[in-house]
């Protein structure tokens, strides 16, 4: 079947160090793969994604995500974490016929 | 551009009630989607449309959810009758194309008594 696995509910880093947020998937073909941030109350923000080229692709707010097809994951990180980026993050892939589906989403806890 | 607007942002009803939740998409997007997200299930895409055309219901739960989008600028989904089960926050989203990433409402939470 196909999926996103987001296998971590929460990730907590101090502000300033480096965070990974991990996403791996199991689709047929070649993915569109995107990552979405979600504050409380709001609906979901994108951030970037990845449909071909450069396995790095680099985002909003300092977010970077890497492709690696072997593994197939597509692991969400920045440099220096911020306490604002305290939120709730997903991976999403794209399917043939256009379906997207989600990971369950993984928490993100920076402090100060 | 306003973004994705959803009304009502807030909807309290009854059990056997019947709920309509709306969506403006953003001006010439082409895609619209309707999600359900809640604390066990997480992020459920719903149903979705191309140009108006419903592409892909199968997740939408029962008979008692519909969905229409009458035109370009307006799509609605409704619950008839509502339960408890039903109560989440609905998301509506639209894209420009299919390969592109897609904007969200801000959401309609729903509680269903």
């Amino acid at each position: 079947a196909q999926s996103v696995a987001q296998p971590e509910d929460q990730v907590n880093v101090a502000e300033g160090n480096p965070l990974t947020v991990k996403c791996t998937y199991s689709v047929s073909g070649n993915p569109y793969l995107f990552w979405y941030v979600q504050y409380p109350n709001r609906g979901l923000q994108f951030l970037l994604k990845y449909i071909t080229g450069d396995n790095l692709v680099k985002g909003s707010y300092g977010f970077e995500a890497e492709f690696n097809k072997s593994q197939t994951s597509f692991h969400l990180k920045k440099p220096s974490a911020l306490v604002s980026d305290s939120a709730l993050y997903f991976c999403a892939v794209r399917l043939r016929g256009f379906k997207t589906i989600f990971g369950a989403g993984t928490r993100l806890f920076v402090k100060a | 551009d306003a973004g994705v607007i959803q009304s009502p942002r807030h909807e309290v009803t009854e059990m056997g009630q019947e709920v309509t939740l709306r969506c403006k998409p953003i001006s010439g997007h082409d895609y619209l989607f309707w999600y359900r997200q809640t604390m066990m299930r997480g992020l459920e895409l719903l149903i979705y449309f191309n140009n108006n055309v419903p592409i892909d219901d199968s997740g939408m739960p029962e008979d008692r959810f519909s969905a229409k989008m009458p035109n370009a600028s307006f799509s609605t989904l409704k619950i008839q009758p509502s339960e408890p089960r039903d109560s989440a926050v609905y998301f509506c989203a639209s894209s420009l194309t299919a390969n592109n990433e897609q904007f969200f409402g801000p959401g309609t939470r729903l509680t269903v008594l």
